[in-house]
């Protein structure tokens, strides 16, 4: 079976700074998915990065980057430039081709001015 | 624009009823799935849905059940309602190919047995 962990249950920054949210997996399979998805207080899950194992090259979406490092089963989200639009849950999923969706259990990120 | 729409934002009900959450999907997606979320424990797979009238237990399948008669619509029926299925459940779904393709949630039922 696959798992999630997030370590991290908060964590706080300040506006126009980085911060880094950790997410480690565990898993036999070798052909999968990582998300990391961000739910703000309107609880609409929004999609920010994904990445394929099979890919070497860490995923960017402007502000938004991973560390992924497969054989330590680690895949890390940095947000750069931190906006105040950015407090939210964030979770990281993990998904195997056969399509299930495991979640962990999600880090609260608030963003002071 | 990619839609999944869940009937109720909040619901109240009993101990003892049946309860009915319902999740419409208009993007002709194959795979639907029902999650709980609570506090400290994340998103937990309840049931998911790779087609119509296909259904296969997620990981905490106990006391729930669900339906799928049409690709668009998954119903997940909580049979006899307890005070421990208060809890924000999401719905979800994603087309079935091999691809990086993201799943799309609605928003979610704060559900509160009393």
């Amino acid at each position: 079976a696959q798992t999630v962990t997030q370590s991290q249950p908060e964590m706080s920054v300040q506006e126009a700074e980085t911060v880094t949210l950790s997410c480690t997996y565990d898993t036999s399979e070798n052909n999968y998915y990582l998300f990391w998805y961000k739910q703000p207080p309107s609880r609409q899950m929004i999609l920010v990065i994904r990445q394929e194992a099979y890919k070497q090259q860490n995923a960017t979406e402007n502000r938004f980057s991973v560390n992924f490092q497969k054989a330590a089963k680690s895949f890390s989200l940095k947000i750069s430039d931190s906006q105040l639009g950015d407090t939210a849950m964030y979770f990281c999923a993990f998904r195997t081709s056969y399509g299930k969706l495991t979640f962990g259990q999600g880090t609260i990120l608030t963003v002071h001015p | 624009d990619v839609k999944v729409t869940q009937s109720s934002r909040y619901l109240v009900k009993r101990t003892g009823e049946k309860v009915f959450l319902e999740c419409v999907q208009d993007m002709d997606h194959e795979n639907m799935f029902w999650y709980r979320q609570d506090p400290g424990l994340g998103l937990r797979l309840i049931y998911f849905s790779y087609d119509v009238k296909m259904k296969e237990k997620g990981d905490i399948p106990e006391g729930y059940s669900v339906s799928r008669e049409k690709k668009e619509r998954f119903s997940l029926i909580l049979e006899s309602a307890s005070t421990n299925q208060t809890s924000m459940y999401l719905c979800a779904s994603r087309a079935q190919t091999e691809s990086n393709t993201e799943a799309f949630f609605g928003q979610g039922t704060r559900l509160t047995v009393v």
